[in-house]
Formats: C-alpha cells, sequence, structure tokens
C-alpha cells in the first residue's frame, strides 16, 4: 500500500491552473525530495519533476514542484489538452526501506 | 541516447516463475553513476516500486516482495533481469525497467529512463 495519497482527479479548462497535491510525507519521507512522474495514456512514465522542483530538460516550465509541510504539491500552469495524463508522486521511505508512489492523480483537460 | 527494452514472456503459470530481462543500449549498465530498477503496474492501478540493482551486484527489494524477488546484472550483456518465485494473478501487470538516479542517504531518487514495459499475465 501506497503511503503518498493523491486526488484520485483533477480537471480543469485550458489555459487554466491546475494544482495536485501527495500527502503523507512524514518525518522519514520529509528529509527525501519527492519526485512527479507523468504517465500518457498506454505508455511509460517519464519523469517531470525530481528533487522536489527541479525539471529535467524537455519539460516545459508550466510544470512546478513545491513543498510545505507534510504535503507536496504539482502545479500545471496553463493546462493544454496534451497534458491529459495520469501524474504520480514518489520518494524513498526511510521507516519503509523501499521507494513509494503516491496514489496518482488522473488529469482531464475540460 | 540510452533506451532500456524489457523482454521475456507474456504468460506465466500459478506458482511459477517470472523471469524478465532488461537490455541497455547507448550506455554502459557498469556505469557508476546509475542504478538499474524495475517497477510494475497491474491493470487499471498505480505503480509499484520492485526494487533496484547497482552494476557491482547489491540490490535493494520491496519489502513486501523481497521474499521472493531477485534482481541481478549481466554486464558482459548490458543488461539486467528480474525474477519473481511463486507467481499468482495478483502479479499480472506491465512491467517496467528504468533507469534510476540515486543521492547518498536516498535524499533524492528517481528513474529518469524508462522502458516501453511488457505486459505478463499469470494464468493457467
Amino acid at each position: 500500500q501506497s503511503v503518498l495519497t493523491q486526488p484520485p482527479s483533477a480537471s480543469g479548462t485550458p489555459g487554466q491552473r491546475v494544482t495536485i497535491s501527495c500527502s503523507g510525507i512524514t518525518s522519514k519521507i520529509g528529509s527525501n525530495t519527492v519526485t512527479w512522474y507523468q504517465q500518457l495514456p498506454g505508455t511509460a512514465p517519464k519523469l517531470l519533476i525530481y528533487s522536489t522542483n527541479q525539471r529535467p530538460s524537455g519539460v516545459p516550465d508550466r510544470f512546478s514542484g513545491s513543498m510545505s509541510g507534510t504535503s507536496a504539491s504539482l502545479a500545471i500552469s496553463g493546462l493544454q489538452s496534451e497534458d491529459e495524463a495520469d501524474y504520480y508522486c514518489a520518494s524513498w521511505d526511510d521507516s519503509l526501506n523501499g521507494y513509494v508512489f503516491g496514489t496518482g492523480t488522473k488529469v482531464t483537460v475540460l | 541516447q540510452l533506451q532500456l527494452q524489457e523482454s521475456g514472456p507474456g504468460l506465466v503459470k500459478p506458482s511459477e516463475t517470472l523471469s524478465l530481462t532488461c537490455t541497455v543500449s547507448g550506455g554502459s549498465i557498469s556505469s557508476r553513476s546509475f542504478y538499474w530498477g524495475w517497477i510494475r503496474q497491474p491493470p487499471g492501478e498505480g505503480l509499484e516500486w520492485i526494487g533496484t540493482t547497482y552494476y557491482s551486484g547489491s540490490a535493494d527489494y520491496n519489502p513486501s516482495l523481497k521474499s521472493r524477488v531477485t534482481i541481478f546484472v549481466d554486464t558482459s550483456k548490458n543488461q539486467f533481469s528480474l525474477k519473481l518465485i511463486s507467481v499468482t494473478a495478483a502479479d499480472t501487470a506491465v512491467y517496467y525497467c528504468a533507469r534510476t538516479i540515486v543521492a547518498t542517504n536516498f535524499y533524492y531518487y528517481y528513474m529518469d529512463v524508462w522502458g516501453k514495459g511488457t505486459t505478463v499475465t499469470v494464468s493457467s
């Protein structure tokens, strides 16, 4: 079972800002950074954000990551139709001694 | 450009062993900068980390799978492999291999290059 909880769904119209939360960042995870992956329908996951707020080369700057307290967030500003996908947070959990993925959030562009 | 390709049987019988191989091209699996991992995704469900290995042969496993999983590296073939014993229908999933970047003390830990995935069905 995942210890990182995400809302099952989020939606917005083109151009809007959408935020996805990732809660359950306990003290055992909080010392480690959070990663976000994007999974387009029928494809493998893709690295979107690493080290909580860093974007790999090629990822648009409308994707941003942040952390506050026991929750991490992914924000998509200027939502586009191609952003319709599943998004997962993830981090190393020192107490479980393993890598954990969040429950996943399906983003729909209305 | 680094590419990873999973291969192995698409159908495994219950109680038998699931064996998959990930072939790495465009880079060396012996690089000291990277680890190599397996992740799976049951139909309609989320992602689950299976385990990660290093070129030296060391490995970390998901505690929930640890008793059934082995991940090992073949540097001569630039491949790494997954073995999962005593499979059941619950092991039916798309299996992905991925290059993994790990910091000291796991401060950061992420998969930056993924294979396309291979579907494994456990059924008699």
